[in-house]
């Protein structure tokens, strides 16, 4: 079944201890990309890989950090958490081409930091 | 940055129609995209349009596109209550550009 997941699904975690969440795909899509998500902010784009070692920031990369060595995996890197990263977050995948850009949605980690 | 507006909030009556509606900045979009988004799941693609295209039909889902105003709606007849969840606006970029928007979301309840 073509998917995207993401591990773990929920993490409570404590101010400025590492974390990282993981997020792989089995479509063999060059682009992708983490979002969070906000009550009243909608989704923001945090960083974007258009392919293998290639890696852009969005809108709010401030605080994260990603890594492109392989094509299906995009994994997501807090290296000191902060309460204000307490949020939904979401991975997604899509080809870069054939024109459209529809993405494909993991399921999201619910992430708490105290 | 691409400036994309929703409303928040929308409260239908079963049976009744919907129209959540989108406006944009970006006058580029190929593609212009509406997920659903389920209580505790990710988004998935409802439908979209192409930029071409002034309506496009789809069951129980009209897409409209005025382009010359930037604005995109969604409309959902004969609303069901699993028709409750957030809609968001998302108008592509191209394939080949890796900065996406997304509008706020729309949160759509359904009452019986």
């Amino acid at each position: 079944e073509a998917q995207v997941t993401q591990n773990p699904r929920y993490l409570i975690t404590v101010t400025g201890k590492k974390l990282t969440v993981t997020c792989s795909q089995n479509m063999n899509h060059e682009y992708m990309s983490w979002y969070r998500q906000d009550p009243g902010l909608g989704l923001r784009q945090i960083y974007y890989s258009m392919n293998v070692e290639v890696t852009d920031k969005g809108d709010v990369p401030e605080g994260y950090k990603v890594s492109r060595k392989e094509k299906r995996n995009f994994p997501l890197i807090l290296e000191s958490p902060s309460p204000n990263q307490t949020s939904l977050y979401f991975c997604a995948s899509r080809p870069t081409t054939g024109g459209s850009d529809e993405q494909y949605f993991g399921p999201g980690t619910r992430l708490t930091v105290t | 940055g691409e400036d994309v507006e929703q409303s928040l909030f929308l409260s239908v009556r079963e049976g009744d129609s919907s129209v959540i509606n989108c406006t944009y900045t970006d006058s580029s979009s190929t593609y212009l995209y509406w997920y659903k988004q389920e209580p505790g799941a990710g988004l998935q693609l409802l439908t979209y349009i192409f930029s071409n295209m002034d309506m496009k039909q789809d069951q129980r889902l009209t897409v409209l596109l005025n382009k010359k105003d930037k604005h995109l709606s969604l409309r959902i007849a004969d609303t069901q209550t699993g028709d409750s969840a957030i809609y968001f606006c998302s108008p592509g970029r191209g394939s080949t550009l890796g900065r996406l928007y997304f509008g706020r979301g729309t949160q759509l309840t359904v009452w019986p």
